[in-house]
């Protein structure tokens, strides 16, 4: 059963860059494609964007301009870029693994426990 | 921009049925997903391509989907179903979006 960990800084300064970095194991990252959520504090989830195994992203609209999503996968991991954080980016950040068909679309499956990042100076 | 709607909160008693709404304008060429989320956990997936249940996930959990409605129904609410509730879908150009959520209550 495949499993996802979010590494990373805990606290970020104002439009400095948020880093993060997800570890796959008991699965393979060359197939499926891979996720970013994230959860402001008392709010709902927000869909990020993912990464194919072949290094196809997708974005968020909103965040296009500040997000960029890499991909190892002879490392087994994945990765979250974010620019120019501010207060506003304070969220907690899942990764998850998508399941993806050209009939059914794509959706996060398996997730991580999550990680919680703060934009403050 | 497109949304996804459900209502903010829902309140059950033990062992009666409660349905979560999720409507979008896109929703009838597009599959719906459910997600339960308890407090300071990770979402689980419940319901998938409007209505089938992952291994694992109690039989009193069930999806339907009809126009720009997907509904989540909870036949016999237990105590542990207590969570948020939050549905997924794509929108016309291939953009992922979670519904607001919806808080269950089981009392």
């Amino acid at each position: 059963q495949v499993q996802l960990q979010e590494s990373g800084p805990g606290l970020v300064k104002p439009s400095e860059t948020l880093s993060l970095t997800c570890t796959v194991s008991g699965g393979t990252i060359n197939s499926d494609y891979w996720s970013w959520i994230r959860q402001s504090p008392g709010g709902g989830l927000k869909w990020i964007g993912y990464i194919s195994h072949s290094g196809h992203t997708n974005y968020l609209p909103s965040l296009r301009s500040r997000v960029t999503m890499s991909i190892d996968t002879s490392k087994t991991h994945f990765s979250l870029n974010l620019t120019s954080v501010t207060a506003a980016d304070t969220a907690v950040y899942f990764c998850a693994r998508v399941r993806y068909s050209d009939s059914a679309g794509y959706y996060p499956d398996s997730w991580g426990r999550g990680t919680l990042v703060s934009v403050s100076s | 921009s497109y949304e996804l709607t459900q209502p903010p909160s829902v309140s059950v008693s033990p062992g009666q049925t409660e349905r979560i709404t999720c409507s979008g304008d896109a929703l009838p060429k597009k599959y719906v997903y459910w997600y339960q989320q308890k407090s300071g956990q990770a979402p689980v997936l419940v319901i998938y391509e409007d209505n089938k249940r992952p291994a694992g996930v109690p039989e009193r959990f069930s999806g339907s989907s009809s126009g720009t409605m997907a509904t989540l129904t909870i036949s016999g609410a237990q105590m542990e179903d207590e969570a948020d509730y939050y549905c997924f879908s794509t929108d016309n150009s291939g953009k992922g979006l979670f519904g607001g959520g919806t808080k269950l209550t089981v009392l």
